[in-house]
């Protein structure tokens, strides 16, 4: 079975502390990784596709990184309007187009 | 343009009703899908449309009854539901090649509350 664990579940930083979010998987046969940000009572907004090990996607102040076991997004001077949760997602081979995602990490940035 | 648009918004129905959500995409997407989403928690998949063909079932209660017209719409028709069946009903699309990981782009989603 895919398992995908996030960590830390809350984060709060203040306004230009930079930090990274951790997404640790379990997967037989990774299709591809996707992080997603989700406001409340939305859709989640898709962010990033990462497909294999030591790949990395950026965009504005976020910074997405793969391995083998495990994925980060780092955010560098974040800002309030970056305050949301954050989702990882797997696709895997077992699961054919369907996403299985992990809980969430809660981000919160304090003027 | 990357729009998945839901309706309704909300939906307040009671147990012996039955309604429907619908989903539609414009981007020539063949991958529909249809997530829950309980209060606090990541959304959970339920089905899995494939050029307009079911092909993914997640053992999902009767009472939800998923349908494809064609490749742009997709409803999710509701019977008998139960008080936890309230949720956030996301709708996703992707390009939905076979054996390639594409990006779903998700609607804002209908919140529903059975009553």
């Amino acid at each position: 079975e895919d398992q995908v664990t996030q960590s830390p579940e809350a984060l709060r930083l203040q306004e230009g502390e930079s930090s990274s979010l951790n997404c640790s998987y379990t997967v037989s046969g990774l299709r591809g990784l996707f992080w997603y940000r989700q406001d409340p009572g939305k859709g989640p907004e898709f962010l990033f596709t990462l497909y294999s090990a030591g790949e990395e996607k950026e965009k504005e102040r976020l910074k997405a990184t793969l391995t083998k076991k495990e994925s980060f997004l780092h955010i560098t001077a974040p800002k309030p309007e970056d305050s949301a949760t954050y989702l990882c997602a797997v696709q895997s081979i077992r699961g054919a187009d369907g996403l299985t995602f992990g809980k969430g990490t809660h981000l919160i940035i304090q003027p | 343009d990357t729009e998945v648009t839901q309706t309704p918004k909300h939906l307040v129905m009671g147990m012996t009703n039955k309604k429907s959500l619908k989903c539609e995409q414009h981007m020539g997407h063949r991958a529909m899908y249809w997530y829950k989403q309980k209060a606090k928690k990541p959304p959970e998949l339920m089905f899995v449309y494939s050029y307009e063909k079911l092909s993914i079932n997640e053992s999902v209660p009767s009472r939800f009854s998923p349908e494809c017209p064609n490749s742009s719409l997709l409803n999710l028709h509701l019977h008998a539901l139960q008080p936890e069946d309230s949720a956030l009903y996301l709708c996703a699309s992707s390009r939905g090649l076979a054996g390639v990981a594409y990006e779903q782009y998700f609607g804002p989603g209908t919140r529903l509350t059975v009553t």
